[in-house]
């Protein structure tokens, strides 16, 4: 147990559904993150939240919307997804934007399968 | 461009020692970080170097050559439980994590 919550942990979603994930972060963390993980690649990270305000957008596609309404709770909608979103997405959370003092701290990710 | 190199899968025997390589190129570099992944759970922080040299911490140590930019993760006394992805990722100018694609390491008895 990390101190991060995800829900849903699975999700299988049609090309036209809108879903939602959420993350939730019990440590008192003021920078949140999303990341998606697919098979035998790196990590990418999505977007980037310091103190509720969005500090990176790492080129990603309009179909993903992220949402943070404070500094505990972190969503990522979902529309119009492709076959090729299907992938581990996995949230994180850190004390602040930084060196090693700052470390990230995972969730356990939802599994999400666009059919 | 930003990379980081490690191994794709490693196999090692219990109760011996592994070393998982990663090099890195980043725009500016603020740490290497290393992160275990269990099949189907979360990453967990295991290391951070920032100066060169070696760091301890029980069964794993961790070294950093920012000159090479090269890192390497060390583990001792292997155990199964030690069975997973081991993340390396190097820390940008920007604080961003530039992270490898991962190794998977494969404890055989």
């Amino acid at each position: 147990e990390t101190g991060v919550t995800q829900t849903p942990r699975h999700l299988v979603m049609g090309m036209t559904n809108k879903k939602s994930l959420k993350c939730e972060q019990h440590l008192g963390h003021n920078a949140m993150y999303w990341y998606k993980q697919s098979a035998k690649k790196p990590l990418e990270l999505m977007f980037v939240y310091n103190f509720k305000e969005q500090t990176e957008n790492n080129s990603v596609p309009s179909r993903f919307s992220p949402e943070c309404p404070n500094s505990s709770h972190l969503f990522l909608h979902l529309h119009t997804l492709q076959p090729e979103d299907s992938a581990l997405y996995l949230c994180a959370s850190s004390q602040e934007i930084g060196g090693g003092s700052y470390e990230q701290y995972f969730g356990p990710g939802t599994r999400l399968t666009v059919t | 461009g930003q990379n980081i190199d490690q191994p794709t899968e490693m196999t090692a025997t219990e109760g011996a020692i592994v070393q998982i390589n990663c090099t890195y190129q980043t725009s500016g570099f603020n740490g290497l970080f290393w992160y275990q992944q269990h099949a189907g759970e979360a990453p967990t922080f295991l290391s951070y170097n920032v100066l060169d040299g070696l760091e301890e911490k029980g069964r794993f140590s961790s070294f950093l050559s920012r000159s090479k930019g090269y890192s390497y993760l060390l583990l001792k006394e292997l155990q199964m439980k030690d069975s997973a992805s081991y993340l390396c990722a190097a820390m940008d100018s920007n604080y961003q994590l530039i992270w490898g694609a991962g190794t998977k390491l494969i404890i055989k008895p």
